[in-house]
């Protein structure tokens, strides 16, 4: 199994640009959600979805959009890149959400920059 | 809403030694689950050790250990025999057990660095 995979790495981008940020994981896994992560912040949650075709907003879900049509995957996007979206991205995934909690895996993240 | 705090920001070690990171939480819930995530260098995140609020028994995983008082809504994580590969960022995290829409908070982490 590869876990979970997120595409790019980095990424840099002007003010005003729009892009995707893939995540993907192959084990299965009903629930799937990104987090932002900010220098002295901590991780906080964007969106998170508990199956295909239901997803829901966490703690900083403005500006981006997020849509699950497989299990496997969960793209997050932002439609207009602002500065203050420059941050490390991480996807994770597991088991379920809904019965007793399960381990969440972690994507190794990505980088982004908004000039 | 739940909370983690995580108050030192930084800690330092020697090789060998042991070191205790602080973590508290608020929550009006009873039966939840927290955390502790390593994060290294290259940014992937490692579960530590899971502790479930119903067990008294501190969880333990080698060379990490837990002191979790229920009452007092505080999780530190020991670390025994630090060694080099130690060092990184640590976060301590709270997810309730409450179904399809409970989330996992994160602490503001601390970070660790381990003196040869």
């Amino acid at each position: 199994n590869a876990g979970v995979t997120q595409t790019p790495k980095f990424q840099v981008l002007k003010t005003g640009q729009s892009m995707t940020l893939q995540c993907a994981q192959d084990m299965n896994h009903e629930y799937m959600s990104w987090y932002r992560q900010d220098p002295g912040m901590g991780l906080r949650l964007i969106h998170y979805s508990v199956g295909a075709g239901i997803t829901d907003q966490g703690e900083v879900p403005n500006g981006y959009n997020v849509s699950r049509s497989t299990t496997e995957d969960f793209p997050l996007r932002l439609l207009s890149a602002a500065p203050s979206q420059t941050s490390v991205y991480f996807c994770a995934s597991s088991l379920d959400g809904v019965s007793s909690y399960n381990e969440q895996f972690f994507g190794p993240g990505t980088r982004l920059t908004v000039l | 809403a739940q909370t983690v705090t995580q108050s030192q920001p930084e800690m330092s070690v020697q090789e060998a030694e042991t070191v205790t990171l602080s973590c508290t939480y608020d929550t009006s819930e009873s039966d939840y689950y927290l955390f502790w995530y390593k994060q290294p260098p290259s940014r992937q995140m490692i579960l530590v050790i899971r502790q479930e609020a119903y067990k008294q028994q501190n969880a333990t995983e080698n060379r990490f250990s837990v002191n979790f008082q229920k009452a007092a809504k505080s999780f530190s994580l020991k670390i025994s025999d630090s060694q080099l590969g130690d060092a990184a960022m640590y976060f301590c995290a709270y997810h309730p057990n409450t179904g399809a829409n409970s989330k996992l908070t994160f602490g503001k982490g601390i970070t660790l660095s381990v003196r040869p």
